[in-house]
């Protein structure tokens, strides 16, 4: 099925541990996109790609970096994992003749210990 | 800047009687907005979106929600709650321009539907 693929589903991390989320779409979208999802939070914009080869940072970006590596792929990598990463991350795509709305991937559930 | 107030953290409500799930929304361009629905440890499900058309907007499941530009709301009904319906909804408002091409998406902080039989 055409969607918004995300792994892995869960992790867990020791503190100052590295690792890398892998988003990818299959359904040609320009813009894509990483949230964190806390309780009581809603969701928060950790950074942005609106096309290929432009990345820009949104609400939450500290501790984060990310690599658009081509049209379908968008990676959110934890250098330095701390507790409060702890969270829910989605990855996201949209394409303007969506009118904006956006596919979510099923969500990486990551633990820092 | 886009903000979005989701008026209440948790609502309930009986089976079979209506849902009301209250959003306002604060944008400097004129707003895409959404409503979105997540069941437990699930990811995110559009429900509805305004975009500048009707301002009645009807959704998947029965939901649909009014855009009162006075009111600056875009709240979210049902006539008639089902059991399954028991998730969390998030209303979303879009920034960005057309012209641009992209978007980003501020959310709500959630709201906690629960339904009891």
């Amino acid at each position: 099925n055409a969607g918004v693929t995300q792994t892995p589903k869960f992790q867990v991390l020791k503190t100052g541990q590295s690792m890398t989320l892998q988003c990818a779409q299959d359904m040609n979208h320009n813009s894509m996109y990483w949230y964190r999802q806390d309780p009581g939070m809603g969701l928060r914009l950790i950074y942005y790609s609106a096309s290929e080869g432009t990345t820009d940072k949104g609400e939450v970006p500290n501790g984060y970096n990310v690599s658009r590596l081509n049209k379908r792929e968008f990676s959110l990598r934890l250098e330095s994992a701390a507790p409060s990463q702890t969270s829910v991350y989605f990855c996201a795509s949209s394409d303007p003749g969506t009118n904006y709305g956006y596919t979510f991937g099923s969500g990486t559930r990551l633990t820092v210990v | 800047a886009q903000s979005v107030t989701q008026l209440d953290s948790h609502v309930s409500v009986s089976e079979g009687t209506p849902v009301l799930l209250r959003c306002n929304y604060s944008s400097s361009y004129s707003p895409s907005l959404f409503w979105y629905v997540q069941h437990p440890n699930k990811g995110l499900q559009l429900l509805l979106k305004y975009t500048s058309a009707a301002t009645l907007v009807k959704g998947i499941n029965g939901f649909e929600a009014e855009f009162k530009k006075s009111e600056t709301s875009f709240h979210l009904t049902k006539p008639s709650a089902h059991m399954s319906d028991a998730a969390e909804y998030f209303c979303v408002v879009s920034g960005g321009t057309r012209r641009s091409g992209y978007s980003t998406l501020t959310f709500g902080k959630g709201t906690m539907l629960l339904v009891s039989p």
